[in-house]
């Protein structure tokens, strides 16, 4: 079955520390995939998301990530950390002509001031 | 710019009851995903359809069902509620004939089972 690893769980940053978040998967063929971010008390949002094209994603607030098919990899990276930043990421993946959005079990991350 | 309507955002009910919670996805977006997410959890696929048909079940139980009507609006429908049905749901909505159409998430309705 399908699957999606964050192994990192929690992460506590400084401001201004540089991020990167791990997010492996477990499927061999053609996936779409994304980094959601959930605010405290609010509801996932979109960060970015990789179909096609340009390994390397942009997406809001400065976040990137880069596809690396090889290692079934999209980690999730910013230069800087902002206190602001302090949420839980999702990696999720959608296998190619399927319904089902696997999400990964969450980083959650703290930035303080 | 219209977004994913969920209806309540807050429902409180005694175990045993049945809930019914509502998604109104995007104009055009023809498919619908359900997820539950219990506290502290990450969020688990319950599932979804597409043009009114089912098209993947994830791990909804069986006192759970749901629906996608005409106006592509869906329902679950939840009975003999238990304390562990306190979580957060949510749908997502996206357009499937769509590639690189996202999802898009509503708010969620938070259900409290006391």
């Amino acid at each position: 079955a399908q699957s999606v690893s964050q192994h990192n769980h929690h992460v506590i940053l400084s401001e201004a520390a540089s991020l990167e978040l791990g997010c492996n998967y477990s499927y061999g063929g053609t996936v779409n995939l994304f980094w959601y971010v959930q605010y405290p008390g609010q509801h996932l949002q979109l960060l970015l998301k990789y179909f096609s094209g340009d390994p390397l994603v942009k997406g809001i607030k400065g976040f990137e990530a880069e596809f690396i098919k090889s290692k079934f990899s999209f980690n999730l990276r910013k230069p800087s950390v902002q206190w602001s930043d302090t949420a839980e990421y999702f990696c999720a993946v959608i296998v190619y002509n399927t319904d089902k959005l696997i999400f990964g079990t969450g980083t959650r991350l703290q930035v303080f001031p | 710019a219209a977004g994913v309507i969920q209806s309540p955002r807050h429902l409180i009910k005694e175990k045993r009851e049945t809930a019914t919670l509502k998604c109104y996805p995007i104009p055009r977006h023809d498919t619908v995903y359900w997820y539950q997410q219990g506290p502290g959890q990450d969020p688990q696929f319950l599932i979804s359809f597409y043009e009114k048909m089912q098209s993947d079940k994830g791990s909804i139980p069986d006192r759970f069902s749901a629906q996608q009507f005409s106006d592509y609006h869906s329902e679950l429908n939840m009975s003999s509620l238990e304390l562990g049905d306190s979580a957060l749901y949510f749908c997502a909505s996206s357009q499937r004939q769509t590639r690189n159409s996202p999802l898009h998430f509503g708010n969620g309705t938070r259900l409290t089972v006391t």
